[in-house]
């Protein structure tokens, strides 16, 4: 059974720092993985996706990787701003299963002045 | 940029009542979803729909829960008589395909008294 988890549960960190988030899955055997962003009380915005096939999926000042054999995906933030203060969710598609995301508890980032 | 609308944002029922939420996909989608998300808890699947049928649905997606697209453009999920554990954030989604990028509406806010 296919189970994601994310460290850490929170962070909070002062605008300039580099960060980075992760997320743990148990079951190696993936089609990719999809980080999201989600405000409170707001929808899942879709940040980036990376196919099993790639280690490495970049956006702007964001960054995802992913590590099959070892069952882990980190998301690498540079240059942290206040907006970027969100909870930051991974997800991963059951296997076989249309889409059927499994998702973490998400990483609650703020990011102060 | 496309987006997935859902309606209304925020909804307030009586326990028992039938409520319905509404969804307008992404015009090229193919494969729709609807996730929940207890306040405090994870993001969890609910249902699967392709070409007019439900091709999987969690343990949640009992008899009270019902899926249809009736005009090739709105997707909706009903509850036919709601409970106050039913209260939670509802979210569409949409892929075109059944393992690419999954993009999410901004969620309506069930909250049954």
């Amino acid at each position: 059974k296919q189970e994601v988890t994310q460290i850490p549960a929170a962070l909070s960190v002062p605008e300039g720092e580099n960060l980075v988030l992760n997320c743990s899955f148990t079951d190696s055997a993936i089609y990719n993985l999809q980080w999201f962003r989600q405000d409170p009380g707001k929808g899942l915005t879709s940040l980036l996706l990376i196919q099993s096939s790639q280690r490495e999926q970049t956006s702007g000042r964001l960054n995802a990787s992913l590590d099959k054999s070892s069952g882990r995906s980190t998301l690498y933030i540079a240059a942290s701003q206040p907006g970027d203060s969100a909870t930051y969710l991974c997800a991963i598609p059951l296997s076989g299963g249309y889409n059927k995301l499994i998702f973490g508890a998400g990483t609650r980032l703020a990011v102060h002045p | 940029e496309p987006e997935v609308t859902q309606t209304p944002s925020h909804q307030v029922t009586q326990m028992g009542q039938e409520v319905i939420l509404r969804c307008v996909p992404i015009s090229n989608h193919l494969y729709f979803y609807w996730y929940r998300q207890i306040l405090g808890q994870k993001v969890e699947f609910l249902v699967s729909f392709y070409n007019n049928e439900i091709s999987e649905k969690s343990e949640i997606f009992d008899d009270q829960f019902s899926v249809e697209r009736p005009d090739g453009s709105n997707f909706t999920l009903k509850i036919r008589s709601t409970k106050l554990e039913d209260s939670a954030m509802y979210f569409c989604a949409g892929t075109v395909d059944s393992d690419t990028e999954a993009f999410f509406g901004q969620g309506t806010r069930l909250t049954v008294v």
